[in-house]
């Protein structure tokens, strides 16, 4: 939370429908990363971006794309090609000097029917 | 590849008591470690952050330690309250700069 906004907070999609999730942050951090969390299980990164215009693969990146277009907005596509989008997914932002903290958004609840 | 196990899965435990969260992990080549709480359906707060240089950290009735030795961090919870109740998580960062995350302890705090 604090500086990090992640719309909507839940949402829902058919079956073979694109999804984008939103994230933005004002927290002025150069990198942002999105994971994926499911039940009773730790976060698994999906994708992460340490600058503007870059971005790499996490553990998890196959079905998703992501874009990086302005240093406050990292959102995430979850394609008709991801097997299982139902998942809580979250976002985070890091500080690119010093400690290295990582800190995330509310989160948001997509359900595939 | 670093794989990180948080033990017990779920913890009950009455009011006041004192408790210790355990975390483990393989590769001792990290860049920091963190702990993080989890309310259900909500996102991930930070609790606190060892450094890899460093052997503890403190905040109020929070008191986490790292062995990179050993492979172990854990978080002390001292006089536990029922607001304590939610998911503990811990994470390592490793060379990258990328978090990896065990699976969590369910602590339920009965008043």
């Amino acid at each position: 939370d604090g500086g990090i906004t992640q719309s909507p907070k839940y949402l829902f999609r058919k079956e073979g429908q694109n999804v984008t999730l939103s994230c933005e942050q004002n927290l002025n951090h150069d990198a942002m990363y999105w994971y994926r969390q499911d039940p009773g299980q730790g976060l698994r990164l999906i994708y992460y971006s340490q600058i503007v215009n870059d971005f790499q693969k996490g553990d998890i990146a196959e079905g998703y794309s992501v874009s990086r277009e302005k240093k406050e907005s990292f959102p995430l596509t979850v394609t008709s090609a991801q097997k299982n989008p139902t998942a809580f997914y979250l976002c985070a932002t890091q500080a690119g000097t010093g400690s290295y903290e990582q800190y995330f958004g509310p989160g948001t609840r997509l359900t595939v029917t | 590849k670093q794989e990180v196990t948080q033990i017990p899965a779920a913890l009950s435990v009455p009011e006041g008591e004192n408790l210790v969260l355990n975390c483990s992990f393989t590769d001792s080549a990290i860049y920091n470690l963190q702990w993080f709480r989890q309310d259900p359906g909500k996102g991930l707060t930070s609790l606190l952050l060892i450094q890899s240089s460093q052997r503890e950290q403190t905040s109020g009735r929070l008191n986490a330690s790292l062995d990179k030795s050993s492979g172990r961090s854990t978080l002390y919870i001292a006089a536990s309250q029922p607001g304590d109740s939610a998911t503990y998580l811990c994470a390592l960062m490793d060379s990258s700069y990328k978090l990896i995350f065990g699976s969590g302890t369910r602590l339920l705090v009965r008043p």
